[in-house]
């Protein structure tokens, strides 16, 4: 599975959008883009996840750029209970497990 | 419906001592995976069963961890000897074979403290 790079950390102001980028410059035509996040105390949720199509549930939004290699997750107004770890994953659609990563830690603060 | 339930949700033991885990997957779903979760760092895959299956150990240190899913559904992870380096969050997690594979549904974890 490709490997993803994300920024360390990241702040938003309550009621803005925020944006998380997320670099996946080796990923291949079968691979997906997956986004999880994980809230203190509490084990990761599933986001949303793409293959090259922007995508948007109740959730984020998944934008996807063209040549694929890098995406941006983006909650578009963002709370105080949006505050986590949120991890980038590239994988295929057979494979047998996510490989989580560090992920950007988003700070949202009033 | 309910979610993936693990328990105890802390532990606290002394090293060398033996300690197990719980998880019951939501139900219907055959593929059960345990987690590793260090501080500050992303879950590691320790194991995987497809129905009572393990299909992928590959990562599960044999010599003192071990796991079991006898008929498919619950799930127990133990260590034993425990060590001072074990100390982690232990996540499980399920998913229904129809869904996508990287669509996991997570339990709130089991904190291990070992001193």
């Amino acid at each position: 599975d490709a490997k993803t790079t994300q920024p360390t950390s990241m702040d938003c102001a309550e009621g803005r959008a925020a944006n998380l980028p997320c670099n996946h410059s080796t990923i291949s035509g079968n691979e997906y883009v997956y986004w999880y996040r994980q809230i203190h105390s509490q084990g990761p949720q599933y986001i949303i996840h793409g293959l090259k199509n922007n995508e948007t549930n109740e959730m984020a939004s998944l934008i996807i750029t063209e040549d694929r290699k890098s995406s941006t997750l983006i909650l578009p107004h963002a709370t105080l209970r949006d505050t986590a770890v949120y991890y980038c994953i590239v994988l295929t659609g057979t494979a047998s497990k996510l490989t989580f990563g560090t992920g950007t830690r988003l700070q949202v603060t009033l | 419906e309910a979610g993936v339930v693990q328990s105890p949700r802390y532990k606290i033991i002394e090293k060398k001592q033996p300690v197990a885990f719980w998880c019951n997957p939501i139900s219907g779903h055959n593929t059960l995976y345990w987690y590793r979760q260090n501080l500050g760092q992303g879950p590691e895959l320790l194991i995987r069963y497809e129905n009572e299956e393990a299909v992928d150990d590959s990562q599960l240190p044999k010599d003192r961890f071990s796991a079991e899913r006898l008929k498919g559904v619950d799930s127990t992870l133990k260590i034993q000897p425990a060590e001072l380096g074990d100390s982690a969050v232990y996540l499980c997690a399920s998913r229904h074979r129809g869904t996508n594979t990287g669509e996991l549904f997570f339990g709130e974890g089991s904190r291990l403290t070992v001193l």
